[in-house]
């Protein structure tokens, strides 16, 4: 059964501040993972997806990586501003399929403060 | 390209009552997944659905919670005679054909049922 986890829990950042969030999961056998953001009471946005085959993803200023060997992902976000603030998710497919359902992490939750 | 669209965004319901939520997914994409977050706990899968076919419904109540996606119109999630512990945000993905974009899972707003 896979289980995902992200470390830490919540994180409090003054602005301009450069910050990594860390997602594991149990079983390497993954096909791809996703982080997403939601902000409270909103839905899930996409922000970068990692395949299997690759190291790490860059968008803006976001930077994922994967290491599947060893089970973890890392988010690193450069100069971070307020409106960054919000919950980060990591999720790897259960399936071995190009279609399955996700495991979702734990969140961390992400203050940028002023 | 309109994204994942539910409605309603929010639902009151009083204990007994049927609840019904809609999903319609991205144009072009043919799978879709529900997913709940209950208060203070993270997102877990409940269904996954293609047209007119249930592919995976492992993370679903036994009783009282079913779903479609029928060859027309939205997916549905449908619960029967809801109780409190069902009070939760239900979120709809989708993605596109097998093959397609990666299997990357776009979400829509969700919807908040609240249990009365």
């Amino acid at each position: 059964k896979q289980e995902v986890t992200q470390i830490p829990a919540a994180l409090s950042v003054p602005e301009g501040e450069n910050l990594v969030l860390n997602c594991s999961f149990t079983d390497s056998a993954i096909y791809n993972l996703q982080w997403f953001r939601q902000d409270p009471g909103k839905g899930l946005t996409s922000l970068l997806l990692i395949q299997s085959s690759q190291r790490e993803q860059t968008s803006g200023r976001l930077n994922a990586s994967l290491d599947k060997s060893s089970g973890r992902s890392t988010l690193y976000i450069a100069a971070s501003q307020p409106g960054d603030s919000a919950t980060y998710l990591c999720a790897v497919p259960l399936g071995k399929g190009t279609a399955s359902k996700l495991t979702f992490g734990t969140g961390t939750r992400l203050q940028v403060t002023l | 390209n309109a994204g994942v669209m539910q409605n309603p965004r929010h639902l009151v319901r009083r204990r007994g009552q049927e609840a019904r939520l809609r999903c319609s997914p991205m144009k072009g994409h043919s799978h879709v997944y529900w997913y709940r977050q209950l208060p203070e706990e993270g997102l877990k899968f409940m269904v996954y659905l293609q047209k007119e076919n249930i592919i995976d419904e492992s993370g679903m109540p036994k009783e009282r919670f079913s779903a479609e996606f029928p060859k027309e119109g939205p997916s549905i999630l449908r619960i029967q005679q809801v109780v409190r512990g069902d009070s939760a945000a239900y979120f709809c993905a989708s993605s596109p054909p097998q093959g397609q974009g990666a299997n990357e899972q776009y979400f829509g707003p969700g919807t908040r049922l609240t249990v009365t």
